[in-house]
Order: structure tokens, then sequence, then C-alpha cells
């Protein structure tokens, strides 16, 4: 079975801290991978797109990793701001179609002053 | 380049009743997906259309519906609302192509009385 996992389910951290937020899946055959950052409220936004051959993507203060043999991805977040509060999903298609995706449940990132 | 429209944003609606829910993609995009979200819950699939054709559903009861006219804009139907359709529906487009990016509308947030 297709599944996505995601660790923390919540994370607080201090204003100006990193943190690295974990994706583990078993999905397969394995097409992208992808971190989106879902404020309270909002439609996801896209951060990063993975392919089978990428092992890092960057976005900004946004920096994904990917190591398709243990089928691990990781975001990290660097000098977190306050406006990073969200939820943040991670995404894996075995597919190009929008249907053949699993999603994570998601780590909720609160930053604080 | 406008974005992914959803409307209503937000609504209120009587168990019994059905609601209406539509979507105007991306220009040029012809992948138009539904997803439910929950509070406290990850984004769950609902189906996809490209070209007019459903052609991915997820697991939910044939209460929920839709459609994808000519012009890629799409509709989902609710019939028959019950207290646990409450919920924020998210659509999204794509090009359909490989690593594609799936681009999220802000949603349109149900509320069953």
């Amino acid at each position: 079975k297709n599944q996505v996992e995601q660790s923390p389910q919540s994370l607080i951290i201090l204003e100006g801290k990193n943190c690295t937020l974990q994706c583990n899946y078993t999905v397969s055959p394995f097409s992208n991978l992808r971190w989106y950052k879902q404020d309270t409220g909002r439609g996801p936004v896209s951060l990063t797109i993975m392919t089978f051959s990428e092992n890092t993507k960057s976005n900004g203060r946004y920096t994904a990793t990917l190591d398709a043999d243990t089928k691990q991805s990781s975001l990290h977040i660097t000098a977190s701001q306050l406006s990073d509060s969200a939820s943040y999903i991670c995404v894996v298609s075995y597919n190009t179609n929008a249907g053949k995706s699993t999603f994570g449940d998601g780590t909720t990132l609160t930053v604080k002053p | 380049k406008a974005g992914v429209t959803q409307t209503p944003r937000y609504l209120i609606k009587t168990r019994g009743q059905q609601v209406t829910l539509s979507c105007s993609p991306i220009s040029g995009h012809r992948s138009v997906s539904w997803y439910q979200q929950t509070p406290g819950q990850g984004l769950q699939f609902l189906f996809e259309y490209f070209s007019e054709t459903q052609r991915n559903k997820g697991n939910f009861p044939g209460r929920f519906s839709g459609r994808q006219f000519s012009n890629s804009r799409s509709e989902m139907n609710v019939s028959t609302l019950e207290l646990g359709d409450s919920a924020l529906y998210l659509c999204a487009s794509s090009d359909g192509s490989s690593g594609n990016t799936i681009y999220f509308g802000e949603g349109s947030w149900l509320t069953v009385v």
C-alpha cells in the first residue's frame, strides 16, 4: 500500500532557528516528490518538486533533499521566520496524473518570537 | 497569469441539501483535481478530470460527483449533505505533464448545519 509518513506531527521553534521536517514513503513506482506549504485556511503552495535523479532542491530558505534508495525526504528551513508558521505537506506521486499521488498528513510548524 | 480560482469561498448549507462548488484552473491547464480537507486531517483525494474525462477517483461515496467543461473549468457536487461533509474543499490544476507542479486554489469552506 502506498503510504507517506511525515514527522514530527508538530514542531515549535524560536524565530531565527533552523529546523528539519521528515518524509518517509513507500510509494512505488516513484515519479516525483513535492513539498507544499499550507497557511491556515489557505490552499497549499508548492515549495519544491524533485524527480528520481534529483538529490536536493532549494527555494530560498527552504531546501529539500531526497534519498530514493531509502525512500526518505527532508525539508530544511533555515533562519526561520514567523511567516514560516504553517503546515508542510509531503506529496509523493507514482504517475504524472494528479490522482496518482499520496499525501502525507503534514507537519505543523509554529515559529515563536 | 491568474491562479486557480474557486467559488464560493465560504458557504453554509443544511443537512440534506446539495451544494455545487466551482473551480477555474490556470489558463492552459487541462487537469483539475479536487480534495477534501477536514480540520486536523490531511488532504483526501476526491477525483481528477483531464480533458473533460474523469481519469482518477478517490474513495468517496457516490454523493460526491464532478464534471469538467470544455474550457477546463470544473464543478463538484455533493448531494444529500451530511454534517461530516463540513470541510475545506480544494481544487488544483496542472498541465498533466511529467514532473508537473499542482497548483491549488484557496479552497471553498463548506459548513453543514
